[in-house]
């Protein structure tokens, strides 16, 4: 079955950098899209990012583009999202996502947790 | 960007009753070359990641129990849920994937009665 996990979130202050990895299994990694979603706590949820198959195009929310990078590994089965600069703002739980593109999002992870404090 | 907005923010509904919740987009979000809606519905519980419904506005995931229905074109949108049931309680949210960034409305909180 379609597995997603997360891994990479924690605590780090404003200015800091954190890689946020995602590993899949389960179906043929390379045949999909991936999106990075996050939600703050309490919060709704915020698109991020995705990225086509094979590694490009890609694209990022307005409040993310300069500061955040998304890339893939196909070999690794593995989503990455590299996030410096980081703001208080951007303290949220990050969800990976299998992207159909043209079909919603259908598959989630259970997120990793960033916080942003000094 | 698509600014997607959902109505009511919150509602609360009986058991078996049903639940309708709103989403109206800034831009229209159909693709006039095949006739379909970049619309998603999402549910979600809390503790859990979302949950794909709905999908091009009307078609329904599967797995997804036959209550859950979805509706419109264009600009406006509608999540029906008809005979709610307890497992229901949840947050809803719509997402545009018309265009990038594929933004979510602000989520609309069901709670049952």
């Amino acid at each position: 079955q379609v597995q997603l996990v997360e891994s990479g979130g924690g605590l780090v202050k404003p200015g800091g950098s954190l890689r946020l990895s995602c590993a899949a299994s389960g179906f043929t990694f390379s045949d999909y899209y991936m999106s990075w979603i996050r939600q703050a706590p309490g919060k709704g949820l915020e698109w991020v990012s995705n990225i086509n198959a094979g590694g490009s195009p890609i694209e990022y929310a307005g409040s993310v583009k300069g500061r955040f990078t998304i890339s893939r590994d196909n070999a690794k089965n593995s989503l990455y999202l590299q996030m410096n600069s980081l703001r208080a703002e951007d303290t949220a739980v990050y969800y990976c996502a299998r992207d159909r593109i043209f079909g919603g999002l259908d598959h989630w992870g259970q997120g990793t947790l960033v916080t942003v404090s000094s | 960007d698509i600014v997607m907005t959902q109505s009511p923010d919150s509602l609360a509904v009986s058991l078996g009753e049903r639940a309708t919740i709103n989403c109206k987009s800034s831009q229209s979000v159909l693709y006039n070359s095949n006739n379909k809606n970049y619309l998603a519905w999402y549910q979600q519980k809390p503790g859990q990641p979302p949950k794909l419904l709905i999908y091009w506005a009307s078609t329904r995931e599967s797995g997804v129990p036959d209550r859950f229905s979805g509706s419109g074109s264009g600009t406006d949108f509608t999540l029906t849920i008809s005979s709610l049931q307890a497992e229901d309680g949840a947050d809803y949210y719509c997402q545009q994937y018309y265009r990038t960034p594929h933004t979510f409305g602000q989520g609309t909180k069901l709670e049952i009665k």
